[in-house]
């Protein structure tokens, strides 16, 4: 099992709608969480650290649920510009993060 | 500079030579981490330099291959003897540092480095 899975899509949505990506990992003393956007044949970006009370940023809302181990990415109102690779980030300590291998989102006109 | 820096952007080589692969991280970042990222795949991390500490080289897949880091600023990254397996992109990322043994800092990646192995 790979420390850090997320479903490799692609997801494809029709702008303005909602979707959501889930991504889980299975170290249970994980204590950093992150969600990065990687456009096609550029390096990650950071979209927003995940914390355990949850966050918003605009139209994104991460959540962590550590009883099932699982992070969460929430876009509503999808736009075209949101199409791209979505990769989770775990963290153990200080140099120890695991990437997920990418969840793609597509959205269509 | 504004970001990290990485060259060459792209490397063509043949199989069984060397390669030396540069990273320049944001002035000020004490934390400096290489990646390699096969098409279609997640960040497999490779190694970390924390300051003047031993760096972490748990995830270096071979003895074929090595980084260093001078004056706590450029790091390199060499391959030897190439294989063809080795090739993908490679990612360098630094953050301001791990505090109290956390990650709490944001890592800010490079363009990449990607390398073809004929």
């Amino acid at each position: 099992r790979k420390e850090v899975e997320q479903d490799p899509g692609p997801f494809n949505v029709p702008e303005g709608a909602t979707v959501a990506f889930n991504c889980t990992y299975s170290n249970s003393a994980s204590q950093s969480f992150f969600w990065y956007r990687q456009d096609c044949r550029k390096e990650p970006k950071l979209l927003m650290s995940v914390y355990s009370s949850g966050n918003e940023d605009g139209r994104f809302t991460a959540q962590l649920n550590r009883a099932s181990q699982y992070i969460s990415l929430l876009i509503r109102d999808s736009k075209l510009s949101d199409s791209a690779t979505y990769l989770c980030a775990v963290g153990q300590g200080a140099n120890d993060m695991r990437f997920g291998a990418g969840t793609r989102l597509t959205v269509k006109p | 500079g504004a970001g990290v820096s990485q060259s060459p952007s792209n490397k063509v080589t043949e199989k069984g030579k060397d390669v030396e692969l540069r990273c320049d991280p944001i002035s000020g970042h004490t934390a400096l981490y290489w990646y390699r990222q096969s098409l279609g795949q997640g960040l497999e991390f490779l190694i970390y330099f924390q300051g003047n500490s031993a760096p972490d080289k748990s995830g270096l897949p071979s003895d074929r291959f090595s980084a260093e880091r001078t004056g706590g600023s450029v790091s390199t990254l060499t391959i030897q003897r190439t294989q063809q397996e080795d090739s993908a992109v490679y990612l360098c990322a630094s953050s301001l540092g791990a505090v109290g043994g956390r990650v709490k800092d944001t890592q800010y990646f490079g363009p990449g480095t990607r390398l073809t192995v004929l």
